[in-house]
């Protein structure tokens, strides 16, 4: 089946640096990813619909100029977390859509910011 | 507005024991349920989806799920756990149906015992 690649698994970053996240389409064309993230024993939510070619479109309460997300390519999207601090750290998960119908997901990135 | 409760964070059963996951939801709209499974360090998989055609569901490896209307329930099951079965479970609903926006529930750990 069609897998997405998602980059780095974990990692642990200093407050106030920037931290990026792949998302990578391995064996389909994504025109659409998405970018959720999951507290300790919270549901995953939605943060923001990434659209080749356009902007982002981000959830309500998703600060859009701490959460950069980049589409740049079918089989691209990147979450960058800008001047990261403590209350940042969560479990990162990205989908892609294959198709109209089909999501394929990402075995997520786990966020510590020291 | 639309939610999603798995009624247990934690499972555990005995190998080729029956599996239960409890799901209730709540929507004002027909909604399109799945039940994806995420094991150690792998993406969300899907197991199943309910799309408005035949109430009762079956899914890989074993697993289905039966939609309730009147008890707005959407419960997995499988009749006989295997060890590999031990994992993360997430009931989810879309709304309006069919759309990519997914209400996650918290999740449910499989524990299988041998």
């Amino acid at each position: 089946g069609a897998v997405v690649s998602q980059h780095p698994s974990w990692v642990i970053c200093k407050s106030g640096t920037s931290v990026k996240i792949e998302c990578r389409s391995l064996d389909f064309q994504a025109t659409t990813m998405f970018w959720y993230r999951q507290f300790p024993k919270q549901s995953l939510m939605l943060m923001a619909t990434s659209n080749e070619g356009s902007k982002a479109t981000y959830e309500q309460g998703v600060e859009k100029d701490k959460f950069l997300i980049n589409h740049a390519s079918l089989t691209l999207s990147t979450l960058t977390v800008t001047s990261a601090h403590p209350e940042d750290s969560s479990f990162y998960i990205c989908s892609a859509r294959q198709g109209l119908e089909k999501l394929f997901f990402g075995s997520g990135t786990q966020l510590s910011v020291l | 507005a639309q939610s999603v409760t798995q009624l247990d964070s934690h499972v555990s059963v005995s190998e080729g024991t029956p599996v239960l996951l409890r799901c209730n939801y709540s929507s004002s709209y027909s909604p399109s349920l799945f039940w994806y499974v995420q094991h150690p360090n792998k993406g969300l998989q899907l197991l199943l989806k309910y799309t408005s055609a035949a109430t009762l569901v079956k899914g890989i490896n074993g697993f289905e799920a039966e939609f309730k209307k009147s008890e707005t329930s959407f419960h997995l099951t499988k009749p006989s756990a295997h060890m590999s079965d031990a994992a993360e479970y997430f009931c989810v609903v879309s709304v309006p149906a069919g759309t990519d926006k997914l209400i996650f529930g918290t999740g449910t750990r499989l524990q299988v015992f041998p």
